[in-house]
């Protein structure tokens, strides 16, 4: 059981170039998120999804895409990499209220990618 | 989006209790309080969650008062392995009939030998 898994681990862009971030969860979770977190700011919501081919905006989606193709794997797009987007990304996955056997919220989180973009 | 206030950073000496404290003045009906423990290159993990009144686990308890406006993380008789950063999670119903979830911006706990 390897809970949520991200790759790559590390990477660094130049400015204009495209990347993909896979996240992957065995766990079951219908729920899934892609947070980013940079110094003093704590860590704010990109975009999320609560099931297999959806997906809805978070806190912070400008510049961002994601896809939901497979309920175990959450990809997070960057079309045109800028300098503001250099952070460290991380993946959460949870149940859906009622899916699990609480009512819990308790997200589960990737180890984390660190993007620089230059 | 709740807006979000905790303490930047705490200091405590070994063995004491520790009590951070999460303001969320416009916290919505449905909004649960989660906190979590974050060590450095590691992902956020979940320590405790609440709605109202108190919650004990193993490794801490969550004062929330009645009006839910504030919260309080309580870790009982600190060690050094606690020194972390911990985030205080409002959500996830923070907006009309949106899906959203607020942290704040961290605690950084220093526990001194």
């Amino acid at each position: 059981n390897a809970g949520v898994t991200q790759t790559p681990k590390f990477r660094v862009l130049k400015t204009g170039q495209s990347m993909t971030l896979l996240c992957a969860q065995d766990m079951n979770h219908e729920y899934m998120y892609w947070y980013r977190q940079d110094p003093g700011m704590g860590l704010r919501l990109i975009h999320y999804s609560v099931g297999e081919g959806t997906t809805a905006k978070g806190e912070v989606p400008d510049g961002y895409n994601v896809s939901r193709l497979k309920k175990q794997n959450f990809l997070l797009g960057l079309e045109s990499a800028a300098p503001s987007q250099t952070s460290v990304y991380f993946c959460a996955s949870s149940y859906s209220p009622g899916q699990g056997l609480t009512t819990s919220y308790e997200q589960y989180f990737g180890p984390g990618t660190r993007l620089t973009v230059t | 989006l709740a807006k979000i206030t905790q303490p930047i950073s705490m200091d405590s000496y070994e063995g004491q209790e520790v009590n951070i404290t999460c303001s969320h003045n416009n916290i919505a009906t449905n909004d649960y309080i989660t906190w979590y423990q974050q060590f450095p290159s590691q992902g956020p993990r979940f320590i405790i969650q609440g709605y109202k009144t108190k919650v004990t686990n193993e490794v801490a308890s969550l004062f929330i008062p009645a009006d839910r406006k504030s919260s309080t993380l309580s870790l009982p008789r600190v060690s050094l392995s606690d020194t972390a950063v911990y985030y205080c999670l409002v959500g996830p119903y923070s907006g009309a009939g949106s899906y959203q979830l607020t942290f704040g911006k961290g605690t950084k706990l220093s526990v001194i030998p």
